[in-house]
């Protein structure tokens, strides 16, 4: 499968405690994205990353939240100290800097109990 | 910042019937407005985008309109199937980033 994927698929964790999700982009696509969705809603943008510079944070992304995409290739969101309110579904996007469209991956699931 | 508003919320219509959503947005420096589909449990993917220098663009059953001076655009569906069912998305974005603000969504229902 030569698509966005995304790792682990489902993620429940107990309020208080850290998690982190990755994100494999497709290869030659050196513009990726995090956004976030719940139930109801269109995908609410967190992060961009254009090659391994981090360029936009959304204002939803508070300081518990960090990302990186160290190489250029995959990246990673760390949720710290979890709240209830970050139970939602976590999408990564990429694409290539010639063209706008962005291709999505199956999204991590994340429940926080 | 920019703001997607979108509409009905629901749309349930019959087979063959066809299937209007509209969107509209604030920012006028906005100039790719993206539609996605999103089945249920999957992720959503692109079915049609359109630019700001043009006005309408077609593919197969599927077409969108841009009106700039209004800051309104819509998905057309013509002759809906039942695998039409899933919750649509329209989107708009600018700057070189090209961050999407998507609406909330349209749950189209197609009735055999």
């Amino acid at each position: 499968d030569t698509g966005v994927s995304q790792n682990p698929r489902h993620k429940i964790t107990k309020r208080g405690q850290n998690v982190t999700f990755r994100c494999d982009p497709i290869s030659e696509h050196n513009r990726l994205y995090w956004y976030r969705q719940t139930l109801g809603q269109g995908p609410e943008f967190l992060t961009y990353f254009q090659n391994e510079a981090q360029l936009e944070k959304s204002r939803l992304l508070s300081d518990r939240f960090s990302a990186e995409r160290p190489k250029g290739s995959f990246s990673t969101l760390e949720i710290q100290r979890t709240e209830q309110g970050d139970s939602a579904m976590y999408l990564c996007a990429s694409r290539t800097g010639a063209n706008y469209e962005q291709y999505f991956g199956p999204g991590t699931r994340l429940t926080v109990t | 910042g920019e703001n997607v508003e979108q509409h009905p919320s629901t749309l349930s219509v019959q087979e063959g019937d066809s299937a209007v959503i509209k969107c509209t947005y604030s920012d006028s420096a906005s100039n790719y407005f993206p539609w996605y589909k999103q089945e249920l449990g999957k992720r959503p993917q692109l079915i049609i985008d359109i630019r700001s220098n043009v006005g309408e663009k077609k593919d197969q059953r599927i077409a969108v309109t841009l009106n700039k001076t209004a800051k309104h655009f819509s998905l057309h569906i013509t002759e809906t199937q039942p695998e039409d069912s899933a919750v649509y998305f329209c989107a708009a974005s600018s700057g070189g980033s090209y961050i999407p603000t998507f609406g909330r969504g349209t749950s189209l229902i197609v009735h055999p």
